[in-house]
């Protein structure tokens, strides 16, 4: 089970907004910037957010991110059919056991 | 552009040890402000941290993996590696060398490693 919560899937038609939420506590995300992470099948991850709402030069605009408290969200606007993939989102966990923690994955289906 | 290789041992008996190396290139693991990670994802599953080492050579481990995970740097080769002792079928997974700042920035390819008798 993982430390940070994420829907297992999300889906949306083509040009649509998805959102995909990411709920923590305040050992990590309460504290702690978020990044998102974007999986295509049979690849590495990438990273699409960092530092929260930060999109890594190459990443469209049509990727945001927010965080409140101890949520965090990716928004992702004029779905294409690319776009389907995992999406992962991670920070760093203060608490005694101190580590990196990812959430479970969103499957997203256009 | 920074790139990062995984390298090693794919498929292991139960009890071995996983030795895996990830070579760096297009950039200096001794630059500061990063550490170099290993993240693993067993089949069909998300995302585990495993270990980092910073830059200045300090080491950070899951807890739930500590007692079996040694990490190590080769400066003069612009590498580093991870041991994983006394592996079982749930070790089998992808395993991603990458670079770790505020965030995971870049990522290997990824090499699988599978435990079966």
């Amino acid at each position: 089970q993982s430390v940070l919560t994420q829907p297992p899937s999300v889906s949306a038609a083509p040009g649509q907004k998805v959102t995909i939420s990411c709920s923590g506590s305040s050992s990590n995300i309460g504290s702690n910037f978020v990044a998102w992470y974007q999986q295509l099948p049979g690849t590495a991850p990438k990273v699409l957010i960092y530092d929260n709402d930060k999109r890594p030069s190459g990443i469209p605009d049509r990727f945001s991110g927010s965080k409140s408290g101890t949520s965090a969200t990716l928004d992702i606007t004029g779905l294409q059919t690319g776009d389907e993939a995992d999406y992962y989102c991670g920070t760093w966990d203060s608490s005694l056991s101190a580590s990196w923690v990812f959430g479970g994955g969103t499957k997203l289906t256009v | 552009q920074l790139q990062l290789q995984e390298s090693g041992s794919g498929l292991l008996k139960p009890s071995q040890t996983l030795s895996l190396t990830c070579a760096v290139s297009g950039d200096s693991m001794s630059r500061g402000g990063y550490s170099w990670t290993w993240i693993r994802q067993p089949p069909g599953k998300g995302l585990e941290w495993i270990a980092y080492i910073h830059h200045t050579g300090t080491l950070h481990y899951n807890p739930s993996l500590q007692s079996r995970v040694t990490l190590s740097i080769d400066r003069s080769k612009n590498q580093f590696s991870l041991q994983l002792s006394s592996v079982t079928a749930a070790d089998t997974a992808v395993y991603y060398c990458a670079r770790l700042g505020n965030y995971v920035d870049n990522w290997g390819q990824g090499t699988l490693v599978t435990v079966s008798s």
